[in-house]
């Protein structure tokens, strides 16, 4: 069974400051993984896709990068903003798995402040 | 653009009773799906579908009944709603395997 997991929990950082965010996961044979965006009360909105033969993904101030081998995927944001406060959560395809059959972290809490 | 519309937004239910979360989506995307996401659990997935027609279990499936007449369509229906069924329920549809999912704005069921 995949499982995934985000460090930390939550996160507090000032404005200004870059933001990393980790996700791994322990089955490395996956098809790709999505980091999504989660406001209070919302649904999700998906930031990055990478397949798993790409290295990274970038878009805007957000990239993404993906090491299979070692089962990890990191998501950057340069130069937060408050607007970015929100929860982070990558999701992981398993190449044995349907398409529908994404497992998710628990998430990231993120906390930018002025 | 629509996108995925879930209704209702909130819901309040007996135990016992019975309702239909709704999902529409207008992109004409094959693929769609049911997640419900718990405190500390993360998203599961309980059923998804590849095409009008064609449904399949997913993760956490009992309790919950699907079918996909059209594509745009995708109800999941409670049978005998639980108090552990209270949670936020997603549905998510996408174009294809490879490709991005979006996700309604999620209905919040409370069963009493």
């Amino acid at each position: 069974k995949q499982e995934v997991t985000q460090i930390p929990a939550a996160l507090s950082v000032p404005e200004g400051e870059n933001l990393v965010l980790n996700c791994s996961f322990t089955d490395s044979a996956i098809y790709n993984l999505q980091w999504f965006r989660q406001d209070p009360g919302k649904g999700l909105t998906s930031l990055l896709l990478i397949q798993s033969s790409q290295r990274e993904q970038t878009s805007g101030r957000l990239n993404a990068s993906l090491d299979k081998s070692s089962g990890r995927s990191t998501l950057y944001i340069a130069a937060s903003q408050p607007g970015d406060s929100a929860t982070y959560l990558c999701a992981v395809r398993r190449t044995t798995d349907s398409w529908g059959k994404l497992q998710f972290g628990a998430g990231t809490q993120v906390v930018v402040t002025p | 653009n629509a996108g995925v519309t879930q209704t209702p937004k909130f819901q309040v239910l007996k135990t016992g009773q019975s309702m239909t979360l709704q999902c529409a989506q207008d992109m004409n995307h094959e693929y769609m799906s049911w997640y419900r996401q718990d405190p500390g659990m993360g998203l599961r997935l309980i059923h998804y579908s590849v095409g009008a027609g064609i449904t399949d279990q997913g993760e956490v499936p009992n309790g919950y009944n699907v079918s996909r007449s059209t594509t745009e369509d995708f109800p999941l229906r409670l049978l005998s709603a639980a108090p552990s069924q209270t949670s936020v329920y997603f549905c998510a549809s996408t174009r294809g395997q490879g490709n991005t999912i979006y996700f309604g704005e999620g209905s919040w069921l409370t069963v009493v």
